[in-house]
């Protein structure tokens, strides 16, 4: 069975403290892994799309890695502005745009 | 520009009634998708429109919910006799796919609670 599963489940930081979250998924030929955030109370934001190991995309403060197991979210020095809710997803092999995902990550990044 | 609307944002309902949620996708976007975020939980694909194709109902969790897209725009999840077990925050996105394409827009979402 195809499975994204996301750790930690929450992580607290300290502002500038940098860290990373980690994505493992299983699934028969990866077609794409995403990162999404997500504020509450609002549906997810898309972040970035790796599609091959090795493959690595950066945007401010996040950087996203990808090998054939597993994806991290690297975040670095980062702000309160940087809390929220990071869910990680895989496209479902069978050939279109449905995403698996995984149950997320909540970041609370302390002043 | 809009992004993806949907409504209501907020829906209070008794055990047994039916519930009708919209959405309205991003104007040009083919492809539409609803899914459901239960608390804790990852967010459940529900169903899948893409123009003028069958839409992929796989994971809709019973015949008591239902979609429909009309003139390949606004769509609406009707949720049959609801149970305590529907309360949820469906979520609608929107795409317009292509090779590497596959970003998805999300909606805010509307939060359901089945008293």
């Amino acid at each position: 069975e195809d499975q994204v599963t996301q750790s930690p489940e929450a992580l607290r930081l300290q502002e500038g403290e940098s860290s990373s979250l980690n994505c493992s998924y299983t699934v028969s030929g990866l077609r794409g892994l995403f990162w999404y955030r997500q504020d509450p109370g609002k549906g997810p934001e898309f972040l970035f799309t790796l599609y091959s190991a090795g493959e690595e995309k950066e945007k401010e403060r996040l950087k996203a890695t990808l090998t054939k197991k597993e994806s991290f979210l690297h975040i670095t020095a980062p702000k309160p502005e940087d809390s929220a809710t990071y869910l990680c997803a895989v496209q479902d092999p069978g050939g279109y745009n449905k995403l698996i995902f995984g149950a997320g990550t909540r970041l609370a990044v302390h002043p | 520009g809009a992004g993806v609307s949907q409504s209501p944002s907020n829906k209070v309902t008794e055990k047994g009634k039916d519930v009708e949620l919209r959405c309205d996708p991003i104007s040009g976007h083919t492809a539409l998708y609803w899914y459901r975020q239960s608390l804790g939980q990852g967010l459940e694909f529900l169903i899948y429109f893409q123009g003028n194709s069958a839409p992929d109902k796989s994971g809709l969790p019973s015949d008591r919910f239902s979609a429909e897209r009309t003139g390949g725009s606004v769509s609406t999840l009707t949720i049959q006799r609801t149970q305590q077990e529907d309360s949820a925050v469906y979520l609608c996105a929107s795409s317009s796919p292509g090779f590497r394409n596959e970003k998805l827009f999300f909606g805010s979402g509307t939060q359901l609670s089945v008293l």
